[in-house]
């Protein structure tokens, strides 16, 4: 299930089942998605984008959904693995500009 | 081959001294950024700087200089460190222009830690 409050939000699944991790984003004008992976003691990694004039794409094992009109994001993995255990966040972006806007973050738990 | 770099990895520091944080990457990119992540994982971007010059200054105390002798490099110098400088420094490295891998790439990080 997952927790949101004064702590970061975490979401904890069963190994092999599949993942869900929103974002909500904040700037109607942004128009390219991010989401990284941070592991622990490392930097944020690249997984996977989108261009707003998508509403899905998809990597191995992962795919990314935009909802426009909500403003939401979400990160879907399939068959999680105890690898996939990591923080992940979500990052706008507006008009191939420089500044990303980072979400909160989510904390992914595997159990095993 | 790292790709983004950083030194040190960690920082202690006491109150009041003024440090310095390297960043280096060898991706050719010509943009480059500082970001602080606090104890609650919050990612913020600090500084951008694209060919050497600064583009985007977030609303950062003056006691933070970020400094490019040239595109590879962007170096963090803090000046009279305060305790609320404790937290996590990110640098990363992105391609300009319009082109479709626009996303950043992340060092390893460095903590500060200031008594």
């Amino acid at each position: 299930g997952e927790s949101v409050g004064l702590h970061l939000p975490t979401l904890s699944v069963q190994e092999g089942d599949n993942s869900i991790i929103n974002c909500a984003y904040s700037n109607s004008a942004s128009d390219y998605f991010i989401w990284y992976k941070q592991e622990s003691g490392k930097g944020p990694q690249f997984i996977i984008d989108i261009r707003s004039n998508m509403d899905k794409r998809q990597g191995q094992r992962v795919t990314v959904l935009l909802n426009k009109t909500v403003k939401h994001l979400s990160l879907q993995i399939a068959a999680t693995q105890p690898g996939d255990s990591a923080v992940y966040f979500c990052a706008e972006n507006w008009n191939y500009g420089q500044n990303f806007v980072f979400g909160p973050g989510t904390r992914l738990s595997v159990l095993p | 081959d790292t790709a983004v770099s950083q030194t040190p990895k960690y920082l202690v520091t006491q109150m009041g001294n003024d440090k310095s944080i390297k960043c280096e990457q060898n991706l050719g990119h010509d943009t480059m950024y500082w970001y602080k992540q606090d104890s609650k994982k919050f990612l913020k971007i600090m500084f951008s700087y694209n060919n050497k010059e600064l583009i985007i200054n977030e609303t950062v105390p003056n006691r933070f200089s970020p400094k490019s002798p040239d595109k590879a490099h962007l170096n963090l110098h803090i000046n009279s460190l305060e305790l609320g400088d404790s937290a996590v420094y990110f640098c990363a490295s992105s391609p300009r222009g319009r082109r479709r891998d626009h996303t950043q790439y992340f060092g390893p990080g460095t903590r500060l830690t200031v008594l």
